[in-house]
């Protein structure tokens, strides 16, 4: 699986705009890229994911280079629930089970 | 209305016990998974089931035994525990669909402290 690089914190402030970015130059072309977040003392929650186009749910945005190398995950309107580390993990399209990878991840604050 | 729930929550207990988790998913899944996350937060998978069958073990220490009686629970069952089996365990569920790896969803985790 690709390895991904993030930034180890980020601060944003509430009602802002929080973009945090993830680098994956490894990817190949059957890897998607997912987004997790970890707010503190709960288990991970699934938040978009996407292969090569933009996405966007009712959580957040995700937007994907041209060539794939990087990805930026947009949280329109940050809260300060949204405080929590967030894991960018890129996995092949079909594997035996979900052997999800979390690395080290962002830690995003949200400041009032 | 809990989708994947575990107990206990937290767990305390002293070296050599043998000690279970259970985990139960409403989501009507067919794969449940274990993962450990340790002290430096990293999350690792430890095992994953499908329809009761196992389907990944990742080279966790025989002292680890998980149980699937149906495919709504994956218990993890752990004999002689060691020091270093202190960790934060959440319990997952996803429903793989074809050509697509189906997003897991969390429990809460269980806090084992091993002194």
């Amino acid at each position: 699986d690709a390895k991904t690089t993030q930034p180890t914190s980020m601060d944003c402030a509430e009602g802002r705009a929080a973009n945090l970015p993830c680098n994956h130059s490894t990817i190949s072309g059957n890897e998607y890229v997912y987004w997790y977040r970890q707010i503190h003392s709960q288990g991970p929650q699934y938040i978009i994911h996407g292969l090569k186009n933009n996405e966007t749910n009712e959580m957040a945005s995700l937007i994907i280079t041209e060539d794939r190398k990087s990805s930026t995950l947009i949280l329109p309107h940050a809260t300060l629930r949204d405080t929590a580390v967030y894991y960018c993990i890129v996995i092949p399209l079909r594997t035996s089970g979900s052997r999800l990878t979390f690395g080290e991840g962002t830690q995003l604050t949200v400041n009032p | 209305d809990t989708a994947v729930s575990q107990t206990p929550k937290y767990l305390v207990t002293q070296m050599g016990n043998d000690k279970s988790i259970k985990c139960e998913q409403n989501l009507g899944h067919d794969t449940m998974y274990w993962y450990k996350q340790d002290s430096k937060k990293f999350l690792k998978i430890m095992f994953s089931y499908n329809n009761k069958e196992l389907i990944i073990n990742e080279t966790v220490p025989n002292r680890f035994s998980p149980k699937s009686p149906d495919k709504a629970h994956l218990n993890l069952h752990i004999n002689s525990l060691e020091l270093g089996d202190s960790a934060v365990y959440f319990c997952a569920s996803s429903h793989p669909k074809e050509g697509f790896n189906s997003p897991l969803h969390f429990g809460n985790g269980t806090r084992l402290t091993v002194t």
